[in-house]
């Protein structure tokens, strides 16, 4: 089975702190992603990689960065947190290929990390 | 860019078959997904239909893609309590390494 990671299940951070948040798969997969979900918005992209040290921007790159040193490990950097990034974080992978399942681009979810920035 | 649209909210007393629809814009949609996402959890697969499918069927669900339409439908049959959760609609083609996401529809179960 893929497992997907993610450091931390909740975190509580002040405003102005640089938070971490980390991810690892164990599938060897390419691509990487990670979401934020606010209610009534659905999955929201911020950043994605499709290759080690490779990244391209979503639909809401603002106010985060990312870094891709290893195959298996993503994280999600927030420079100086502020309180409307108060959100879930989904960590996702993938396969750049079909693999053995047929279904082309199906992500592989982590648990999620609720944030929240007083 | 290409969109995915569900409704927020859908209530079904519980027994009853609940039916959670989406659209899409892509017409070179080859993928459709339907994701699960149980409370405080992350998504995970339910099903999903190819574009060359109109139905696939897997004990209580039942999907349907009218591709004219550009109409998705997932279909649960006798809802149960464990049913509740939000569903999520994803699309993909061969020229995306992305899932494109409808907002997710939230099921809600009556007793």
């Amino acid at each position: 089975d893929v497992k997907v990671t993610q450091s931390s299940r909740y975190l509580v951070k002040r405003t102005g702190e640089k938070v971490f948040l980390e991810c690892v798969q164990d599938m060897d997969h390419e691509n990487m992603f990670w979401y934020r979900q606010d209610p009534g918005l659905g999955l929201r992209l911020i950043y994605f990689s499709y290759d080690v040290k490779m990244k391209e921007k979503g639909d809401i790159p603002e106010g985060y960065s990312v870094s891709r040193e290893k195959k298996e490990r993503f994280s999600l950097i927030l420079e100086s947190a502020s309180t409307n990034q108060t959100s879930m974080y989904l960590c996702a992978s993938s396969l750049s290929d079909r693999g053995t399942s047929g279904r082309y681009n199906e992500q592989f979810f982590g648990p999620g990390t609720r944030l929240t920035v007083l | 860019g290409e969109d995915v649209e569900q409704s927020l909210f859908l209530s079904v007393r519980e027994g009853d078959s609940s039916v959670i629809n989406c659209t899409y814009t892509d017409s070179s949609s080859t993928y459709l997904y339907w994701y699960k996402q149980e409370p405080g959890a992350g998504l995970q697969l339910l099903t999903y239909i190819f574009s060359n499918m109109d139905m696939k069927q897997d004990q209580r669900l039942t999907v349907l893609l009218n591709k004219k339409d550009k109409h998705l439908s997932l279909r649960i049959a006798d809802t149960q309590t464990g049913d509740s959760a939000i569903y999520f609609c994803a699309e993909t083609s061969l020229s995306n390494y992305q899932l494109i996401w409808g907002a997710g529809t939230k099921l809600i179960i009556k007793p």
